[in-house]
């Protein structure tokens, strides 16, 4: 079974750069599993960030960005701000019609 | 204003049905590919289902597989999904979602979602 895997937490002071990680239990991520990034509050619907591993959706600011590194798809957030205190989280796209996401990161902004 | 809205979910026992509607407005439905996705409480999101644009196409989790039916109505504009001999482990939020105009392998609009909690 693929397991997604992602830190469980990370912590950012404000201002700051955190890159947050998304591989796979056996084997690397390349652009070929089309990763993406959604961000979400508590209580709220998740909202995309990321698509085709580095494409921002309409309305995204420029500080977020995807990339590929070391084997896994990446997350980083530049210029760290309270309001990106969220869960994030990757999907990848197996083939065959499957998703697989990713168990999520909490990003603590502090 | 694109929007997609859950509804259906509620309370039932170990083993019943539930079926969970998705009503998507202010784009052309039936040109999309449509995913259910589901949250535990507490717990991470987690791919359940996917149905092609035409309905002709669909494909599952593994956990779901045999119990859960996605389906859709173009003329209706509505995604649904049937979920039958629901288990404990089914209790959860369940999101419609877009499949992307850009990349169709991301999920670009999703619902508020709607609770389903399954127990006696």
């Amino acid at each position: 079974q693929t397991v997604v895997t992602q830190e469980p937490s990370f912590s950012v002071s404000p201002g700051g750069t955190v890159t947050l990680t998304c591989g796979l239990s056996s084997g690397s991520v390349s652009t070929s599993y089309y990763p993406s990034w959604y961000q979400q509050t508590p209580g709220q619907a998740p909202r995309t960030l990321i698509y085709s591993t580095n494409t921002r959706s309409s309305g995204v600011p420029d500080r977020f960005s995807g990339s590929i590194l070391e084997n896994k798809a990446a997350l980083t957030i530049a210029g760290a701000q309270a309001d990106d205190e969220s869960d994030y989280y990757c999907v990848l796209y197996m083939g065959s019609g499957i998703w697989v996401f990713g168990g999520g990161t909490k990003l603590t902004v502090l | 204003e694109v929007q997609l809205v859950e509804s259906g979910g509620g309370l039932v026992q170990p083993g019943g049905s539930l079926r969970l509607s998705c009503a998507a407005s202010g784009f052309t439905f039936s040109s999309f590919w449509m995913h259910w996705v589901r949250q535990g409480p507490g717990k991470g999101l987690v791919w359940v289902s996917r149905i092609k644009s035409d309905g002709s196409t669909t494909n599952y989790a593994d956990s779901v597989k045999g119990r859960f039916t996605i389906s859709r109505d173009n003329a209706k504009n509505t995604v649904f999904l049937q979920m039958n001999s629901l288990r404990g482990e089914d209790t959860a939020v369940y999101y419609c979602a877009r499949a992307g105009v850009a990349d169709s392998t991301a999920f670009d609009i999703w619902g508020q979602g709607t609770v389903v909690t399954v127990s006696s």
